[in-house]
């Protein structure tokens, strides 16, 4: 089976735009979920997918957003970017549920906001 | 809320020795889930082992073992026979059940592996 799949990898944005990133899961799975890695902050769940429905979200403010499409494909939006939004950005699939199953993991969306 | 800690941000060992990664985490839940991630220089995160919160044995896989102990709230990763592919972030995750479903990960322990 293909792996987790991000694009795009890299991103270089200025404050003030925004920016979609995206995500193809494994085939078969129907949970998607959305990190923020930073060196600061370390790994912050952001929310998960679930059948095209939000299931779970993290501390995040509204800039953040996401959506999940009936091929189990998922977007994750930032509007109004700020430079604290820099950050590596993962996407993990997994059968059913963010904290029960393994979590594959996505090589990541480097966004570097200027 | 819940947190995970991972006391350790980096570690260093020679080839071949065994090295014991430390996390404690804090959660009012009865069961929930643990995982340890390796995530390796420039390449994608992978599942290290699972620990189901109300198994009380430790799960193992090849090298890698666990020491669970619930009470303490703690979820060392020991490695054996280190190799220098082990050389990655570790990441300790909580995966809370109960309300509102997340994983909860710690700041991660940077581990070099040394010929």
């Amino acid at each position: 089976k293909a792996g987790v799949t991000q694009t795009p990898r890299y991103l270089i944005k200025t404050r003030g735009q925004q920016v979609t990133l995206s995500c193809s899961p494994i085939s078969g799975h129907r949970s998607v979920s959305w990190y923020q890695q930073t060196p600061g902050q370390g790994l912050q769940f952001l929310f998960e997918y679930f059948s095209e429905t939000q299931r779970n979200k993290g501390n995040f403010p509204g800039r953040f957003s996401g959506r999940q499409f009936s091929n189990s494909r998922s977007e994750m939006n930032v509007s109004t970017l700020e430079l604290g939004d820099s950050a590596l950005y993962l996407c993990a699939s997994s059968l059913f549920a963010v904290s029960t199953d393994t979590q594959y993991f996505g090589p990541g969306t480097r966004l570097t906001v200027l | 809320a819940q947190t995970v800690t991972q006391s350790q941000p980096e570690m260093s060992v020679q080839e071949a020795e065994t090295v014991t990664l430390s996390c404690t985490y804090d959660t009012s839940e009865s069961n929930y889930y643990l995982f340890w991630y390796k995530q390796p220089p420039s390449r994608q995160m992978i599942l290290v082992i699972r620990q189901e919160a109300y198994k009380q044995q430790n799960a193992t896989e090849n090298r890698f073992s666990v020491n669970f102990q619930k009470a303490a709230k703690s979820f060392s990763l020991k490695i054996s026979d280190s190799q220098l592919g082990d050389t990655a972030m570790y990441f300790c995750a909580l995966g809370v059940i109960q309300g509102a479903q997340k994983l909860v990960f710690g700041q991660g322990t940077r581990l070099t592996i040394n010929p």
